[in-house]
């Protein structure tokens, strides 16, 4: 099946720090890639969509200066959390939809982000 | 809009016991729908779906039937093992909404040896 990469799977930064996770689709292309956030003991909620080559749709209530989302390939995409504070200290999982397939979507690993 | 409702939890079962995991949903259009399972510190993976009514979608003894009538996708297996200890998500995915995914809350499945 296809398979999502993401990276780191954990990080640990100060606060007012910046930290990038990637998310790259290893071997089909997606045109598409969704970025969630999960709270402790609740649902993913989606923050934002990042389509290839154009700028992120950002779901209400997410700040977008905040959140820089980066689409720059059919392989990558990329979310920056700027000026981390501990509140944004959560479980960011990436999901990329397969052009040919788009079917379902397969997800990346997860990144745990601590801010301290 | 969108929406799925999963049963509240967390739920323990004794090892070989029956599960059951309810889920229903609302949605404008004909949506496909997703069973999700997440195990301890990884990633979310597609377990089972279906994308038209009376469809049964299956995978490692689980099974859910797409129910048009009463909008529902309940998560069944006869007899859980202690590897299925996760979080298990209910999602749909509506055609016209550029294939995002609405989650449900998901519910935390412990099965005790």
């Amino acid at each position: 099946g296809a398979v999502v990469s993401q990276h780191p799977s954990w990080v640990i930064c100060k606060s007012g720090t910046s930290v990038k996770i990637e998310c790259r689709s290893l071997d089909f292309q997606a045109t598409t890639m969704f970025w969630y956030r999960q709270f402790p003991k609740q649902s993913l909620m989606l923050m934002a969509t990042s389509n290839e080559g154009s700028k992120a749709t950002y779901e209400q209530g997410v700040e977008k200066d905040k959140f820089l989302i980066n689409h720059a390939s059919l392989t990558l995409s990329t979310l920056t959390v700027t000026s981390a504070h501990p509140e944004d200290s959560s479980f960011y999982i990436c999901s990329a939809w397969d052009r040919a397939k788009n079917t379902e979507a397969f997800f990346g690993q997860g990144t745990r982000l601590t801010v301290v | 809009g969108d929406s799925v409702t999963q049963m509240e939890g967390p739920v323990t079962l004794s090892e070989e016991a029956f599960l059951t995991i309810n889920c229903t949903y609302t949605a404008t259009g004909y949506p496909s729908l997703f069973w999700y399972v997440q195990y301890p510190g990884e990633g979310l993976q597609l377990l089972l779906k279906a994308t038209k009514a009376d469809d049964k979608g299956s995978n490692k003894g689980f099974e859910a039937t797409y129910r048009k009538e009463t909008t529902s996708f309940h998560l069944e297996k006869g007899s859980v093992q202690v590897s299925d200890s996760a979080v298990y998500f209910c999602a749909l995915s509506d055609p016209g909404a550029n294939s995002k995914l609405t989650f449900g809350k998901g519910i935390t499945l412990s099965v005790r040896p």
